[in-house]
């Protein structure tokens, strides 16, 4: 069966300060990845999506860089953090590499305040 | 431009009743959707889908429903137990979006005992 994770899965971090967060897929290939971040009482944004190793797309102009350096591998990044970054972020991934409208199964979520 | 919307923040239901989620969607170019149930701090857990060529799915206690001319479905859950008060995302996908989907913003479902 498939399992997603991700960490750390709290985190405090000060403004200006980097941030790296990683979500590994098991049991599957070459998946499709998404991040996504949830803001306070607010619904799922989609920030970055890749359908392979070293292909990300970003939906959404923001502070915050996505890389996908293996296969079953997907990173959040910045090199200095915006008090505007605070939020519950969560990984996700799909089996389907074409067509649209195929479930994707989400990991457990980081939440990070920016302080 | 909110292109999936659920205009009820909240819903209270009384526990063995019938709960019903409500979703509107504008993007006629749609052709499959979803279900999503989170608790907090957790990542949403996938409940079931419907693809538009069908009108209704069913998985024990929940029924999606779809009308494409009104653009809306709808979750039922029937009967309603403590344990699904949780959000409730609803969310689309289809045309161009290669496989991305597109959420609500979310109801919160409490069931009372």
């Amino acid at each position: 069966s498939q399992t997603i994770h991700q960490w750390p899965a709290t985190l405090v971090q000060p403004v200006g300060s980097p941030l790296s967060l990683e979500c590994t897929v098991e049991g599957t290939s070459n998946p499709n990845l998404y991040w996504y971040r949830q803001a306070a009482g607010r619904g799922l944004q989609l920030l970055f999506y890749s359908v392979g190793i070293g292909q990300i797309s970003s939906e959404v102009p923001q502070n915050l860089s996505a890389s996908r350096p293996q296969d079953r591998q997907f990173i959040l990044s910045s090199k200095k953090l915006l008090l505007s970054d605070s939020g519950f972020y969560l990984c996700a991934w799909s089996g389907e590499k074409q067509g649209a409208g195929y479930e994707q199964y989400f990991g457990p979520g980081t939440r990070l305040t920016v302080t | 431009d909110q292109q999936v919307k659920q205009n009820s923040p909240s819903l209270s239901v009384q526990e063995g009743r019938i709960s019903i989620l409500n979703c509107d969607y504008t993007n006629s170019m749609f052709d499959y959707f979803l279900w999503y149930k989170k608790y907090p701090a957790e990542g949403p857990t996938f409940l079931i889908s419907i693809s538009s060529i069908k009108d209704k799915n069913e998985d024990g206690r929940f029924t999606v429903f779809l009308n494409k001319s009104a653009k809306h479905l709808s979750l039922h859950i029937v009967p309603s137990q403590p344990g699904d008060s949780a959000v409730y995302f609803c969310a689309a996908a289809g045309g161009t979006s290669y496989g991305k989907l597109t959420f609500g913003q979310g109801t919160i479902l409490t069931v009372h005992p």
